[in-house]
């Protein structure tokens, strides 16, 4: 199966700052690569799938890179309400299943 | 708007059945393929299974043994049964929607709000 590894853990940052998250994956998935917006008490919200790709209404400050094994989350101007936990996700297709990262904490100094 | 509301006892004693329903209003169950996840209290997210409209299914290997997911097309209700709980089966648990229409896309577009179960005697 395939594992996704974020890092790091938690990030502090403040206002303004460029921040970047990182996933890695134990095997090759091409672009397959989505990424979670998970505010406190709230249920995830989809920011980026398929790697770079903005969902819908996200901010433009928000945008994800990579390919293969290897993938960024960047927020180039952090805001407050930016405060969260962030998670990566794959999915295999036969047979359809999904993977979740742990997520890393951001929080603003 | 699509929006999804999970719903089920809050409590549930050790060795028992968790059953949960997630209630779809405001669009279609049909061609979709619908995901149960779930998250301990401080942990990260844990996808359970899925269920596609034509009753296709498959669950996470560490839960498949006691797994089960169950779509109602008519009512627009999609349940998840999980037997022979213990205190590590509390959690939020979630229902979404791929966004993939009859293919799916990998990626969950639509969330429920969660409903929290407590396991415990």
């Amino acid at each position: 199966d395939i594992q996704l590894t974020q890092s790091p853990s938690s990030l502090s940052a403040s206002v303004g700052d460029r921040v970047t998250f990182t996933c890695q994956a134990t095997q090759d998935i091409n672009n397959f690569l989505n990424w979670y917006q998970q505010k406190p008490g709230r249920a995830p919200k989809l920011l980026i799938y398929d790697a770079s790709n903005l969902e819908a209404g996200v901010p433009s400050r928000f945008s994800g890179t990579g390919s293969g094994t290897d993938f960024t989350l960047t927020i180039s101007d952090v805001q407050p309400e930016d405060i969260a936990t962030y998670f990566c996700q794959q999915y295999d297709n036969v047979p359809l299943m999904y993977t979740f990262g742990q997520g890393t904490k951001l929080e603003i100094k | 708007q699509v929006q999804l509301q999970e719903s089920g006892p809050g409590l549930v004693k050790p060795s028992e059945t968790l059953s949960l329903t997630c209630t779809v209003s405001g669009g279609s169950v049909t061609a979709y393929y619908w995901s149960w996840i779930r998250q301990p209290p401080g942990k990260g997210l844990e996808w359970i299974g899925y269920i596609f409209h034509s009753g296709t299914t498959n669950f996470s290997p560490s839960l498949k043994s006691r797994v089960s997911i169950s779509i109602d097309t008519s009512k627009k209700q999609i349940s998840l049964k999980l037997t022979s709980v213990t205190a590590a089966d509390t959690a939020v648990y979630y229902c979404a929607r791929d966004s993939g229409i009859t293919a799916a896309l990998g990626y969950m577009d639509v969330w429920g709000l969660g409903t929290t179960v407590t396991v415990s005697s």
